[in-house]
């Protein structure tokens, strides 16, 4: 099946630890983004990667990294300098620019 | 500044009732809006992608429309079912900024369905 697929499900950081959330997919997209998901707020843009080997800061990409060395994966580091990092991370991905917008199914991050 | 806006942020209705979700903006001028459904601990789901040009879109019981210059948009769900409970998002693409940058999302609106 093609689609988006984020891991782990659920992932804990200790303080002063960097932690890295997957995301891989085979739906051929060129672009991809990390978004930010908090209770009772809007989702908001960290990272984006419209290709290979390129990528831009979003709204919120302070304690962020990000690479895109394959066009099907796009992984995300939190790194300690992220103060706040419980969420709800959602990767998405698109194909032609205004087409639709897919998304994986998540990783809760929270902090031991 | 470019905002989206659902409003009410949660909803519950009796089973079989005819809804309608709503979701403002503050720029007409926009690329397209975007429906998604949300489950708890869920990625998002797309339902409906309307494009600028269009006045609507259809998937079997949900209808989206656009109107532009009011700035509105809804999704109309026929006969609720207890399975439609989730949270409903919608997104819109403004035509200003690049990338990814100029994607807005509300903060949804939380519809339960009564048994």
């Amino acid at each position: 099946d093609g689609g988006i697929t984020q891991s782990p499900k659920y992932l804990f950081r200790k303080e002063g630890q960097n932690v890295t959330l997957s995301c891989e997919q085979n739906l051929n997209h060129d672009a991809m983004y990390w978004y930010r998901q908090d209770p009772g707020q809007g989702l908001r843009l960290i990272y984006y990667s419209q290709i290979v080997n390129d990528f831009q800061k979003g709204d919120i990409a302070e304690g962020y990294s990000v690479s895109r060395e394959k066009k099907e994966s796009f992984p995300l580091t939190v790194t300690s300098a992220q103060k706040n990092p419980t969420a709800f991370y959602l990767c998405a991905s698109k194909g032609a620019p205004y087409e639709k917008l897919f998304f994986g199914s998540g990783t809760q991050l929270s902090v031991l | 500044k470019q905002e989206v806006t659902q409003i009410p942020a949660a909803l519950s209705v009796p089973e079989g009732e005819n809804l309608v979700l709503n979701c403002s903006f503050t720029d007409s001028a926009i690329y397209n809006l975007q429906w998604f459904r949300q489950d708890p601990g869920k990625g998002l789901t797309s339902l409906l992608l309307i494009q600028s040009s269009q006045r609507e879109q259809t998937s079997g019981r949900l209808n989206a429309s656009l109107d532009k210059s009011s700035g509105r948009s809804t999704l109309y769900i026929a006969a609720s079912q207890p399975g439609d409970s989730a949270t409903y998002l919608c997104a819109v693409r403004f035509s200003s900024g690049t990338g990814a940058n100029n994607l807005f999302f509300g903060t949804g609106t939380r519809l339960t369905v009564i048994p």
